[in-house]
């Protein structure tokens, strides 16, 4: 089974601090990704990576950065961190199109990590 | 850009009724949709998919089929129980490009005993 970790479940930080989300997938996969999930707004993408060192930004960056130093791991980080960024973050990974794991564009997520900012 | 827009909830049943989540997109050339499901506390997990027009995906007796003339996704299942209340969402992927998923804003299914 396709599994995707997250270093936390739950995180309480304060206004200003830099703060660390972790992704960790075994799966080999190519492309991972970053979403913030906010009541009534669905999931949005902040950024996602389609290979080690590579990142793309996604809907929603500002505020944010990545890291992908590995091709199973994936950070998010967030340099300042401000009440309104208080959410729910879900790391996701995929093969490319054709590949094994469940056809093409089929996302494998994470359990997420229940972020609060005071 | 590309879009998914699905029902609002909350959809509230009784056990054994028959569900039907509407989902409708647009986008660019032919993408790939999807149905994926949050259970409480959980992230999210791949309910179906369906790739081509006229395709049907299905599991765990869910349904829905890739319908390109009007552009919809309409999740079904005959016989709901207690243990599918959880948040639906539509998505839709792309053919070019990274895969992107562009999701609906989720419909929560609530089913009493």
């Amino acid at each position: 089974d396709v599994k995707v970790t997250q270093s936390s479940r739950y995180l309480v930080k304060r206004t200003g601090e830099k703060v660390f989300l972790e992704c960790v997938q075994d799966m080999d996969h190519e492309n991972m990704f970053w979403y913030r999930q906010d009541p009534g707004l669905g999931l949005r993408l902040i950024y996602f990576s389609y290979d080690v060192k590579m990142k793309e930004k996604g809907d929603i960056p500002e505020g944010y950065s990545v890291s992908r130093e590995k091709k199973e791991r994936f950070s998010l980080i967030l340099e300042s961190a401000s009440t309104n960024q208080t959410s729910m973050y879900l790391c996701a990974s995929s093969s490319p199109p054709g590949g094994l794991a469940g056809g093409p564009g089929t996302q494998y997520f994470g359990p997420g990590t229940r972020l609060l900012v005071l | 850009g590309d879009s998914v827009t699905q029902m609002e909830g909350p959809v509230t049943l009784s056990e054994e009724a028959f569900l039907t989540i509407n989902c409708t997109y647009t986008a660019t050339g032919y993408p790939s949709l999807f149905w994926y499901v949050q259970y409480p506390g959980e992230g999210l997990q791949l309910l179906l998919k369906a790739t081509k027009a006229d395709d049907k995906g299905s599991n765990k007796g869910f349904e829905a089929t890739y319908r390109k003339e009007t552009t919809s996704f309409h999740l079904e299942k005959g016989s709901v129980q207690v243990s599918d209340s959880a948040v639906y969402f539509c998505a839709l992927s792309s053919p070019v490009g990274f895969q992107k998923l562009v999701f609906g804003t989720g419909t929560r299914l609530l089913v009493s005993p």
